[in-house]
C-alpha cells in the first residue's frame, strides 16, 4: 500500500521570506501523480500543484514549486516570497496512475504559521 | 463555472443515528469522490462515483454506502453512526476517473457525533 510522510507538523516563516515542507511517499509503481493541496481555516482543500512522475522537470505555479526527487521519493514544496494568505494546513498526496477510483493518498499535513 | 458545493455545512447526530450528506460536482465533472477527514489528519479515501456507479472503495465498512445522480450530484450515507465517524467529510469532483484528472474539493461538512 502506498504511504505518505510529512514529517514536520508546523513550519513557521517571516512573511516575505522562503519556507519548504517535505515530504516522501512509499510505493512500487513508476506511474503515479503527486499533488499540494493547501487547506486554509475556510476547511476547503485547494490544488496548489501537480507533478506528473515521468516528467523530470519540477514543476511551478507562481510562488510555490516543487523539488522532485523520484529515487529518493521525496516531494519537497518551496514558498517563496510568503505571504499572509499562505497560512494553512498543507498536504501533500499522491495518485497511482493506473487504478480504478484514482484516490488520492494524503500525508498528515504540515501547518504554516506566517508572521507579519 | 460553478465549484463544488457540500451541504449542510455542520450537522449534529446522536450515536445509531443515519445521516445524508450532499455534494454538487463542479460544472462538466462526472466524477464525485468522498473523503473522511478527522481533526488533525489527512483526509481518507471513502469511495468514488462514476455515472452512478461505484468505481472504487477504501477501506470504510458497509455502512457508509453512496449515491450518484444523473446530475451526477452525489450522496454519503452512514448508517448506525459511530462517534469515531465524528469528522470533516469532503466531496471532490473530477473530469473523469482517468489518471489525468485532477481532484477539486469542495468545503466539506463537519459531522458531530454524540
Amino acid at each position: 500500500a502506498q504511504t505518505v510522510t510529512q514529517s514536520q507538523p508546523e513550519m513557521s516563516v517571516q512573511e516575505a521570506e522562503t519556507v519548504t515542507l517535505s515530504c516522501t511517499y512509499d510505493t512500487s509503481e513508476s506511474d503515479y501523480y503527486l499533488f499540494w493541496y493547501k487547506q486554509p481555516p475556510s476547511r476547503q482543500m485547494i490544488l496548489v500543484i501537480r507533478q506528473e512522475a515521468y516528467k523530470q522537470q519540477n514543476a511551478t505555479e507562481n510562488r510555490f514549486s516543487v523539488n522532485f526527487q523520484k529515487a529518493a521519493k521525496s516531494f519537497s514544496l518551496k514558498i517563496s516570497d510568503s505571504q499572509l494568505g499562505d497560512a494553512a494546513m498543507y498536504f501533500c498526496a499522491y495518485r497511482r496512475a493506473k487504478a480504478a477510483g484514482n484516490k488520492l493518498t494524503f500525508g498528515g499535513g504540515t501547518r504554516v504559521l506566517v508572521k507579519p | 463555472e460553478t465549484g463544488v458545493t457540500q451541504s449542510p455545512t455542520h450537522l449534529i447526530k446522536t450515536r445509531g443515528q443515519q445521516v445524508t450528506l450532499r455534494c454538487s460536482s463542479q460544472s462538466g465533472h462526472n466524477t464525485v469522490s468522498w473523503y473522511q477527514q478527522a481533526l488533525g489528519q489527512g483526509p481518507q479515501f471513502i469511495f468514488q462515483y462514476y455515472r452512478e456507479e461505484e468505481n472504487g472503495r477504501g477501506n470504510f465498512p458497509p455502512r457508509f454506502s453512496g449515491l450518484q445522480f444523473p446530475n451526477y450530484s452525489s450522496e454519503l450515507n452512514v448508517n448506525a453512526l459511530e462517534l469515531d465517524d465524528s469528522a470533516l467529510y469532503l466531496c471532490a469532483s473530477s473530469l473523469g476517473p482517468g489518471m489525468e484528472e485532477t481532484q477539486y474539493f469542495g468545503p466539506g461538512t463537519r459531522l458531530l457525533v454524540l
